[in-house]
This record gives C-alpha cells, structure tokens and sequence, in this order.
C-alpha cells in the first residue's frame, strides 16, 4: 500500500467550474499536509497547507482535511485553463524528515 | 522568502563523466535538503535526504556510490552524479526545509542529458 494515494487522472473540467482533487494517506499520524501544483517540465510549487481538520480557503483553492477518514482534497473554484497542471499531495510528520508524496494528478481544464 | 535555487538548470555531459548539481537555500537556513528524480510523465522519486553536517540517507534502490550528497553547510547541497550515463538523464530536483512542519520549497530543477 502506497503512503499516499492519488487518482492520476487526467480530470478534466470546463472553464469556470469547480475542480475536486482527492488524496488519501495510510499514516494516521500524520500531521502536516500539503498541495502543490506542477506544470509540465517544471518543479513543484506549494498551493496550499493544511494541519488540522475541516477547510482552509486561499482565494480559489479551497482545501480540506478530514483525519479520521485519512482523506485530503483540493477544490479549485472558476477553473481556468491556467490551472492545468498536475497537483501533487504530500503528507508528512511534524519533525520527520521524510515526507510522502503521491503520484499526482493531472488536471486539464478545457476553454 | 523561502527561495530555493539550482545550478545548472539544464546540463548535456558524455557518458562516463560526472556532473555536479547545486541546491542552495537563498533566503533560509534549511536544516534538511532533499533530492529528487523525475522521469517523463513519472511522479517525484525521492532520492535522498540530507540533514546539514552530516551523511545522506538515501532511499532504497538509489546507489549512494553514484549519487554523491554534500550537506556542506545550512544552505548548500551538492549532488554528484558520478559516471553518468543515458539511463540517468533525467529531471533533478531539489528541496529545502527549515520547519518543523516540514514543508518543502523547491529549487527549479536541473535537466541532466547524458549523451
């Protein structure tokens, strides 16, 4: 079993609608968890931090925790073409040094 | 701030040769470096960690005898790739944390062609 899981995707969605990315972890201690984003033949950028359960909104991106499902997502409201990339899940401990990332997913937003 | 950069950004080398990437932390101490591959339309491969001071702790399978990690001081890491040849061309990235939280920042990455 994989650390962190993710659909590889491609999930597409037309322009202006909501793209829901979903990422689950098998380590239930898991503290921190992150979203970057990944545009071809470049190196990952952070999007989004989360440490504790419920949502935490930065203008589009809206993310969720839910720790006893193990269960992380992304929401991107008013998708733009702009946003296709592929977005990368990492969970980690507090004071680990190793961090587990997914394989990533890549979403396509049509115009 | 938090500002990660590598050097080369893209490198062409003959089979045989070694090449030599730099992870430097521009505006932070980073306690940990982190290197990794990425292969065409493949996920992130972490290669190895490295805490400042002292040796690597590589991942299963990555041969630290070809991969050479320096942790020199808290804002530079050198990864060597030594004898390189085409199976290692490939995409290397690298990252840096300073938190406990351990959120990555990462360098641009350095495209390595091995002819």
């Amino acid at each position: 079993q994989k650390e962190v899981e993710q659909n590889s995707g491609p999930l597409s969605v037309p322009e202006g609608a909501i793209a829901s990315l979903n990422c689950t972890y098998s380590d239930r201690g898991s503290q921190s968890f992150f979203w970057y984003r990944q545009y071809s033949g470049k190196s990952p950028e952070l999007i989004m931090s989360i440490y504790s359960n419920g949502d935490k909104e930065d203008g589009r991106f809206t993310a969720q925790l839910n720790k006893a499902s193990q269960y992380v997502s992304l929401l991107i409201r008013d998708s733009q073409p702009s946003d296709s990339a592929t977005y990368l899940c990492a969970v980690g401990r507090y004071n680990f040094n190793k961090f587990y990332f997914g394989s990533g997913t890549k979403l396509n937003v049509k115009p | 701030g938090a500002v990660v950069s590598q050097h080369p950004s893209r490198v062409i080398c003959k089979s045989g040769t070694s090449v030599k990437i730099e992870c430097r932390s521009l505006d932070f101490q980073a306690t940990t470096m982190f290197w990794y591959r990425q292969f065409p339309k493949q996920s992130l491969m972490l290669m190895a960690t490295s805490n400042e001071g002292s040796k690597a702790t590589y991942e299963q399978g990555v041969e630290k005898d070809k991969f050479l990690i320096n942790h020199a001081s808290l804002t530079l890491s050198t990864l060597t790739v030594t004898s390189a040849h085409p199976e290692d061309s490939s995409f290397y990235i690298c990252s840096a944390s300073y938190r406990s939280d351990g959120e990555q920042f990462f360098g641009p990455g350095t495209r390595l062609t091995v002819l």
